[in-house]
Order: C-alpha cells, then sequence, then structure tokens
C-alpha cells in the first residue's frame, strides 16, 4: 500500500534562512508525489508535483522539492523564507490504482520567525 | 482561489441528524473529490466521482453517501451524525482522472456537531 510519512510535526526557520520540510514515500511502482500548503481556515493550494523527469522540481511561491528514489525522499525547500511562508504542509501520494485519490502525509506546520 | 466552490462553510448540527455539502468543482473539471480532515485521523480520503460515476471510494462510513449530478456539481451526504463526524470536509477537483492531475481545493466546509 501506498504510504507518507512527514517525520516533523513542526519545523523552525528565522525568516532569510533556507528551510526543509521533510517527506519519505512507500510506494510500489512509480511515484506520484505532491506537496500541499494550508493556511488557516482555508483550503489546501498545490505547491509543486513529481511525476518524472528531472529530480528538482520547481513549484509555487519559490518552493522546490527533491526527488530521491534511493532514499524514497521528497523534501520541500526554499532558499530564503518568508515570514508569510509560515503555515501546515503536506506531502501526498498518488494512489497506485486506477483512481486519482491522494494519500496525505500527517503535515508539518513550518514557523518562520522574523 | 481555487475555483472550487463550497458551500456552507459552516454548518452547527446536532447528533443524530442530516446534512448535505456542496461542492462545485472548477470550471472543465470532470472529477470531483472529497475528503474529511480531522485532528485524530489527519486527511482521509473518502469518495472519487468521475462524469457523475463513482470512481473510488475510500473510508467512507455507510452513513454517508455522494453524488455527482449533470452539471457536475457534488454533494456529499451525511446522516445520523455522531460526535465524531465534526471534522473540517474537503471537495478538490480535477480535468480528469488520471495520477499525474493535480487536485485543487475549496476552502471546506467545517462540521460541528453539538
Amino acid at each position: 500500500a501506498q504510504s507518507v510519512a512527514q517525520p516533523e510535526d513542526q519545523v523552525n526557520v528565522a525568516e532569510g534562512n533556507p528551510l526543509t520540510v521533510k517527506c519519505t514515500y512507500s510506494v510500489s511502482g512509480n511515484p506520484y508525489l505532491f506537496w500541499y500548503v494550508q493556511y488557516p481556515n482555508r483550503g489546501l493550494q498545490f505547491l509543486l508535483k513529481y511525476i518524472t523527469g528531472d529530480n528538482l522540481v520547481k513549484g509555487s511561491y519559490g518552493f522546490e522539492a527533491e526527488f530521491n528514489k534511493s532514499q524514497t525522499s521528497f523534501h520541500l525547500k526554499k532558499p530564503s523564507a518568508l515570514v508569510s511562508d509560515s503555515a501546515l504542509y503536506f506531502c501526498a501520494v498518488r494512489d497506485d490504482g486506477n483512481t486519482g485519490k491522494l494519500i496525505f502525509g500527517q503535515g508539518t506546520t513550518l514557523q518562520v520567525k522574523p | 482561489d481555487s475555483g472550487v466552490t463550497q458551500t456552507p462553510k459552516h454548518l452547527i448540527t446536532a447528533t443524530g441528524q442530516r446534512v448535505t455539502l456542496r461542492c462545485s468543482p472548477r470550471s472543465g473539471d470532470l472529477s470531483v473529490y472529497w475528503y474529511q480532515q480531522s485532528l485524530d485521523q489527519g486527511l482521509q480520503f473518502l469518495i472519487q466521482y468521475y462524469n457523475g460515476e463513482e470512481r473510488a471510494k475510500g473510508n467512507i462510513l455507510e452513513r454517508f453517501s455522494a453524488q455527482q449530478f449533470p452539471d457536475l456539481h457534488s454533494e456529499l451526504n451525511l446522516s445520523s451524525l455522531e460526535l465524531g463526524d465534526s471534522a473540517l470536509y474537503f471537495c478538490a477537483s480535477s480535468k480528469g482522472a488520471s495520477r499525474n492531475q493535480p487536485q485543487h481545493f475549496g476552502d471546506g466546509t467545517r462540521l460541528s456537531i453539538l
């Protein structure tokens, strides 16, 4: 069965510093991986996806993610954090059946301090 | 703005009651997904519809049902409500049902059972 793990409940970083939010996955075939962000009282916003191709994927708001097949990881990164990046981040993998359902990690709260 | 509209934003009701949550997908999107977000279970997939037909079922209780109408809007019906049904219910949509398409989420309906 497909699964996703986000090992950190919370990540704290100072504004201007690089940030990393970790995600590891377990899939039976090729992984279809996604990152979403959730702001308070809002729905999830799509940031980026990895389907195939380059291991470094660029997304919205300056975020990027690095796919590492050998480590089964898909970490979210940003070179310089902003206070406005503070939110809840979800990593997700697409189900391997003939559906589009997403399987989410438990989420990581990112706190960027000025 | 994701283009996915969910109504109502908030719903407060009592145990044993029945409610209907409504979702209008983005223009042109044929797939609709329903997810439940709660503190203890995280984000859980409930059900998917594609062009009016049920495509996949997740951990959806028998007391819950859904449908997608010819105009592609969808409704999630929750009956015999229990305290544990209190959660945020999200609708998401995508153009098709293939695994590489991102899902776009509405802002959710917050259901509180008293």
